[in-house]
């Protein structure tokens, strides 16, 4: 299996703030990494696929990056709506796996 | 716009079989793979597996062939035997398609618990 690790697990930011949350795949994906965004109580949402597209309706100010095994989930001018907890997934073989999640909180 | 809406037992007993149902509306491609994820606080999200618009089903190694997917009409189920304590999980149904390997949209959730 290919194994997902994220940093950092937690991170503390302010409203306007500027956000990178990494993820590491133990062998290479491609471009094949998702990110996901979730709240308390909710299903995840998709805001990145492929490493890279925005997903229809996820506002601009989230970006993904990266390419093998290093990927990055940058989003700037942190808004309230933001704070959350965010996963990456890889979709390039089966078992898909997802990372441990990095949350944004206050 | 698909929507999926999932159903099941939320309390199982130990060693006796999960079972839930999703449903699918607004539209259904060859390309889909209706799929099963569950979460714990302990081991984060964990992909079951799917079953391909074909029928075939894949799935997660970790439940050492304890869990089955299949679909029929609007509705695809997933069952999952001799369950534990450590089954215990939010599960989530899911789309996602054969080459855009990614889960969108999901289900509501439901907690199942597995206790005497």
């Amino acid at each position: 299996d290919i194994q997902m690790t994220q940093s950092p697990p937690s991170q503390s930011a302010s409203v306007g703030d500027r956000v990178t949350i990494t993820c590491r795949a133990s062998q290479s994906v491609d471009t094949h990494l998702n990110w996901y965004q979730q709240k308390p109580g909710k299903p995840p949402k998709i805001v990145i696929s492929s490493a890279s597209n925005l997903q229809s309706g996820v506002p601009s100010r989230f970006r993904g990056s990266g390419f093998g095994t290093d990927f990055t989930l940058t989003i700037s001018g942190l808004q309230a709506e933001d704070f959350a907890t965010y996963y990456c997934q890889q979709g390039y073989s089966m078992p898909y796996t997802f990372g441990p999640g990095s949350k944004v909180d206050v | 716009q698909v929507q999926l809406q999932q159903w099941g037992a939320a309390l199982v007993k130990p060693w006796e079989t999960l079972s839930l149902r999703c449903s699918f509306s607004g539209g259904s491609v060859s390309d889909d793979c209706w799929t099963w994820i569950r979460q714990t606080p302990g081991k984060g999200l964990e992909w079951i597996g799917q079953v391909r618009h074909s029928g075939i089903s894949d799935y997660n190694p970790s439940l050492r062939g304890r869990a089955t997917i299949s679909t029929s009409r609007n509705e695809f189920s997933l069952k999952v035997t001799s369950v534990t304590a450590a089954d215990t999980a939010v599960y989530y149904c899911a789309r996602s398609l054969t080459k855009l390997t990614w889960f969108d949209p999901w289900g509501q959730g439901t907690l199942v618990t597995v206790s005497s």
